[in-house]
């Protein structure tokens, strides 16, 4: 089946301190994948995406990889803020009911960024 | 602001009430979905409405009963809820454009079941 793993939180990093949140990711065909966000009290919103083997999204100062080989899409940044304190979610696409997209989410990692 | 609002914010409710959750886009989407956050576990998606037509998931428990009177809006309605219900009840839309395509979510309904 279609599935998103990633790493458990919460994450707790110091301010300029280097990220990475693991995910990997079962899917049959090829999906896209994605990295969302969530901040306090908010709904999801798009950080980053790829479409495709070893393309590279970007957003913020965040990256993420699509590496087909160990189907992984690792979410990095090299200097985590304050404000970048928010719970992280993989998700991929895939076909679902005829021409429908699935968005099939991770469990989200917690960021927690301390001053 | 994402174009996708979600009424009520929070909702408490007993479980012989019925009540209703609305969402609505004004981005033009023609998918719009249900989704249901509960705490460490992966958004799980509820219901999909492709063109106004509902793809079906039949996972979800009949309490729930999804309404998409037209591509901008969409509704959930609930009756006769469980605790275990309680929940972040989120909705998002997308346009139908292909596996890359980005959803847009609202910001939810925390429902809390007494």
């Amino acid at each position: 089946g279609n599935s998103v793993t990633q790493m458990e939180g919460p994450v707790t990093l110091s301010e300029e301190a280097f990220l990475t949140i693991n995910c990997t990711y079962t899917a049959t065909g090829y999906p896209s994948l994605f990295w969302y966000v969530q901040y306090p009290g908010e709904g999801l919103q798009l950080l980053l995406k790829a479409t495709k083997a070893d393309d590279k999204g970007s957003n913020k100062g965040f990256e993420a990889t699509y590496r087909k080989e160990t189907t992984s899409f690792h979410l990095e940044k090299g200097s985590v803020q304050v404000s970048d304190s928010a719970v992280y979610f993989c998700a991929l696409t895939v076909r679902w009911g005829g021409a429908t997209n699935k968005l099939i989410f991770g469990t989200g990692t917690l960021l927690a960024v301390q001053p | 602001e994402t174009g996708v609002t979600q009424t009520p914010r929070h909702l408490v409710m007993g479980m012989t009430n019925k009540k209703s959750l609305k969402c609505e886009q004004h981005l033009g989407h023609n998918a719009m979905y249900w989704y249901k956050q509960s705490a460490k576990k992966p958004l799980e998606l509820m219901f999909v409405y492709s063109l106004e037509e509902r793809v079906e998931n039949n996972s979800v428990p009949s309490r729930f009963s999804p309404e998409c009177p037209n591509s901008s809006h969409l509704f959930l309605h609930l009756h006769t809820l469980q605790p275990e219900d309680s929940a972040l009840y989120l909705c998002a839309s997308s346009r139908e454009a292909g596996l890359n395509t980005e959803a847009f979510f609202g910001q939810g309904t925390r429902l809390t079941v007494v």
